[in-house]
Formats: C-alpha cells, structure tokens, sequence
C-alpha cells in the first residue's frame, strides 16, 4: 500500500527560529513529484513547496526548504524565519496512479 | 477571481436530505477532484475525473455521486445526508497527472448534516 506518515501532530516554534516538520512516505514508483500544502486557519488548501524526485538537488521557496532523501523516503519541510502567518496545518503528499495520497498534517503553532 | 471556487462555502442540512456542491475552474485544467477532509483524517479522495467522459472513485465513493458537467465543472452529491458526513469538502484541480503537476484547491466548502 501507498502510504504517507506525518509522526508529529502537533509542534510549536517562537517567532523568527526554525522549525522542522518530518515526512516519510511509501511507495513503489520511480519518478514522482513531492508535496507541502499549508492550511491556515482560513482553511485554504496553499502549495508550499514542491521536489521532484530525480532532482537530487533540495527544493527552496524563500524561507522554506526541504530535505529530501529518495533512498530513506523521507521529504522534511524547514521553515526557517519563523513568522505568525505561518501558524497552520501543514500536509505532506505524494501522487500514486495520478491521485495524490495526503499524510495526517501537523499542526504548527508560531509564538511571539 | 478564485481560479477553483466552490458553492456554498458553509452548509447546514437535515438527515436524509439531498445535496450538491458545486466547483467550477478557470485554469483550463483537465483534471478535477473532490476530497474530503476530517480532523486527524487528513484529506481522502472521494471521486476524481480526468475528463468529462472519465469519472472514477476514490477511497471513500460510498454515499457520494459526482457529474462532471463540462471541463469547467464538477459537482458532488450526497443523495441523502447523514451526519458522518460533516466535513470540510475541498474540490482541486490539476493539469497532469498529479504524478507530475500540481493540485490547486477550492476554499472548501463546510458541510454539517444534523
């Protein structure tokens, strides 16, 4: 089965330190593309940041990044800067067979 | 304007009853989906289209009926309510496979069955 596992619930993060949200996944195919959607409280589902797979190179989106290791499957979003407007869920998510299989979220709250 | 927009954002409806949410796209995709999300669920597929010919079902099709009346529309149906249906129901849209592309979501639309 094709799965995607957020481990951390829930996290918090003061304003301006970086922070770090875990995600591992499974799956049987070779070249796909790799997701970070955020939810804030508006509930809009936002893209953060996307990698490819054969690109060995870590993706980057401002003050976000990632790190992604193929050979451990693990795609780890780092916001570094922290900032209120960050406080969200935010869902890691890869495709099998052209759909998109969501992990659980984590729940990321920025403090002052 | 919202690319991906869905009616209505909030709803609340009676055991029994039937409903439809509506999504309509304007980024020319070929591909559209409804999913629905429940806290500590995450989001989980209920029907998809990749063309208005093509429908098929997700996870959790059971209770639920979508048409695909253009490539600019997609609606979802619940023929007769239920309150384990309360939940956050989001319609997306891709131009590829979401292998390759992108998802882009609606606002959501929040639906209470009592």
């Amino acid at each position: 089965a094709q799965t995607v596992t957020q481990s951390q619930p829930e996290m918090s993060v003061q304003e301006a330190e970086t922070v770090t949200l875990s995600c591992t996944y499974d799956t049987s195919e070779n070249n796909y593309y790799l997701f970070w959607y955020k939810q804030p409280p508006s509930r809009q589902m936002i893209l953060v940041i996307r990698q490819e797979a054969y690109k060995q190179q870590n993706a980057t989106e401002n003050r976000f990044s990632v790190n992604f290791q193929k050979a451990a499957k693990s795609f780890s979003l780092k916001i570094s800067d922290s900032q209120l407007g960050d406080t969200a869920m935010y869902f890691c998510a890869f495709p099998y067979t052209d759909k998109l299989i969501f992990g659980t979220g984590t729940r990321l709250q920025v403090f002052p | 304007d919202a690319d991906v927009t869905q009616t209505p954002r909030n709803r609340i409806t009676k055991t029994g009853k039937r409903i439809m949410l509506e999504c309509s796209q304007t980024k020319g995709h070929d591909r559209m989906y409804w999913y629905r999300q429940d806290p500590g669920l995450g989001l989980r597929l209920i029907y998809y289209s990749f063309d208005v010919k093509d429908i098929n079902k997700g996870e959790i099709s059971d209770g639920y009926s979508v048409s695909r009346q253009a490539q600019a529309k997609f609606s979802l149906s619940l023929e007769s309510a239920i309150p384990n249906q309360t939940a956050l129901y989001f319609c997306a849209t891709s131009q590829l496979g979401s292998g390759t592309d992108t998802q882009y979501f609606g606002p959501g639309t929040r639906l209470t069955v009592l």
